[in-house]
């Protein structure tokens, strides 16, 4: 069973659309996140959810807005995409201390 | 910021020998990961040091941690082709709930 899976695996689409991006755990996991993985592959913490409360929201601009049904799934929507959004986002859930990861979704915005 | 700075950015080694990676940091933390990522993958855990730990030993791997030059490396011996990746290390000022600070990472190449 995969623990923590994301939907879809590839996103392409046009400068101005509205899209969003599907992160779920089965670990039984408090906290998840959203991370941001450049074209040189560094990571940036972008949002984390403590039993669906928001703790962090590290200066990523309000076009971007995690949603969070119930305590297993943390979606990322985000409005009027931009070049500069093109990325792989990570989803992720911790326990305790160590995180697990998913997949990753590679957004590219023409 | 950034907190994580891996060196070297890039190492090639021959199968067999041993991989060293280095990772220096600013703030003060909790704890430090690091974390390994395959090419077109996640990231997947590796080991934690915490902050009042100086080693740390997992299977293959040897973790250091140096908080008075906020420092930590990271040993890999007996590399094997299936090393090849992307190693980060990862600090965590908050004790879990506020995310990760990555480095930059260090590419290695395991050469068969």
């Amino acid at each position: 069973d995969t623990a923590v899976s994301q939907t879809p695996k590839y996103l392409v689409t046009q400068m101005g659309n509205d899209k969003s991006i599907k992160c779920e755990q089965n670990l039984g996991h408090d906290t998840m996140y959203w991370y941001k993985q450049d074209s040189k592959k560094f990571l940036k913490i972008m949002f984390s959810y403590n039993n669906k409360e928001l703790i962090i929201n590290e200066t990523v601009p309000n076009r971007f807005s995690p949603k969070s049904p119930d305590k297993a799934h943390l979606n990322l929507h985000i409005n009027s995409l931009e070049l500069g959004d093109s990325a792989v986002y990570f989803c992720a859930s911790s326990g305790r201390l160590e995180q697990f990861f998913g997949p990753g979704t590679r957004l590219t915005v023409l | 910021s950034q907190q994580g700075e891996e060196d070297p950015q890039a190492l090639s080694i021959q199968e067999g020998e041993n991989a060293t990676m280095n990772c220096s940091y600013k703030t003060s933390i909790n704890n430090l990961q690091w974390y390994r990522q395959n090419s077109g993958r996640g990231l997947v855990h590796l080991i934690l040091i915490r902050s009042n730990e100086r080693e740390k030993h997992s299977g293959r791997l040897r973790v250091t941690l140096d908080t008075s030059k906020k420092s930590s490396s990271l040993l890999i011996t007996a590399s094997r082709a299936a090393d090849t990746a992307s190693y980060f290390c990862a600090t965590d000022a908050g004790g879990g709930a506020d995310g990760l600070t990555f480095g930059k990472g260090t590419h290695l190449i395991i050469q068969p």
